[in-house]
């Protein structure tokens, strides 16, 4: 199985503040049709998650433009320029190239 | 706007079963493949199982293989998860959602509680 490995756990950040997450990926997560199936996923407390980013870099409709996706093969990172206050949550990253998918342990952001 | 709505989840006894359903509305429901993903209490998500378009290829992870059984109602607009043989491991809120490579629509979950 594909192992997603997030760093850090847990992210505190301050509220105008930028924030990074990594995750890297066991093996290459680029699929035989050319394209690299890493998604990010947001999900706030109480919530079900939500799809941010799809194929590394690709922003779902109706998400802020303060999120991004970046990275290829095995190395991906999701940026945020500036932290708001909802963006308090859980964020996980997924590979949906291989079978099993594989989520990442997940990282808790909060504000200082 | 993408709609899921799960139910059928509930508390049963080890080895019991349950079958899982979830509403689609909102999108054209034939078009997409589903999936199944679960979060144990306290913990991070599982992918459970993806089934294809049509139904024909089902693709399971490998704690639930031969337990559970994914399946769709094309003409109803729902999908469904059989789960027997039912272990404490997994209790969970298993979200039905909208993909196959990744996810863009997810329902707010039903609650399996597995205990004695």
């Amino acid at each position: 199985d594909v192992v997603m490995t997030q760093s850090p756990l847990s992210l505190p950040v301050t509220l105008g503040q930028p924030a990074s997450i990594s995750c890297r990926s066991s093996q290459s997560l680029v699929h035989s049709d050319g394209n690299t199936y890493l998604n990010w996923f947001q999900q706030r407390p109480g919530q079900s998650p939500r799809r941010l980013i799809y194929k590394v870099s690709n922003r779902d409709s109706g998400v802020p433009d303060r999120f991004s996706g970046s990275g290829s093969t095995t190395d991906f990172t999701l940026k945020i320029s500036r932290v708001e206050a909802e963006d308090v949550g859980v964020y996980y990253c997924m590979q949906g190239t291989h079978w099993p998918r594989t989520f990442g342990q997940g990282t808790k952001v909060e504000i200082k | 706007e993408v709609q899921l709505l799960e139910s059928g989840g509930g508390s049963v006894q080890p080895g019991g079963s349950l079958r899982l359903s979830c509403a689609a509305s909102g999108f054209t429901f034939s078009n997409y493949a589903m999936s199944w993903v679960r979060q144990a209490p306290g913990k991070g998500l599982e992918w459970v199982s993806t089934i294809s378009i049509n139904g024909v290829n089902t693709y399971y992870a490998d704690s639930v293989k031969g337990r559970f059984t994914i399946s769709r109602d094309n003409s109803k607009n729902t999908l469904y998860l059989q789960i027997n043989s039912l272990r404490a491991e997994d209790t969970a809120l298993y979200y039905c959602a909208k993909g196959y490579y990744g996810y863009d629509g997810w329902g707010q979950g039903a609650l399996v509680t597995v205990s004695s």
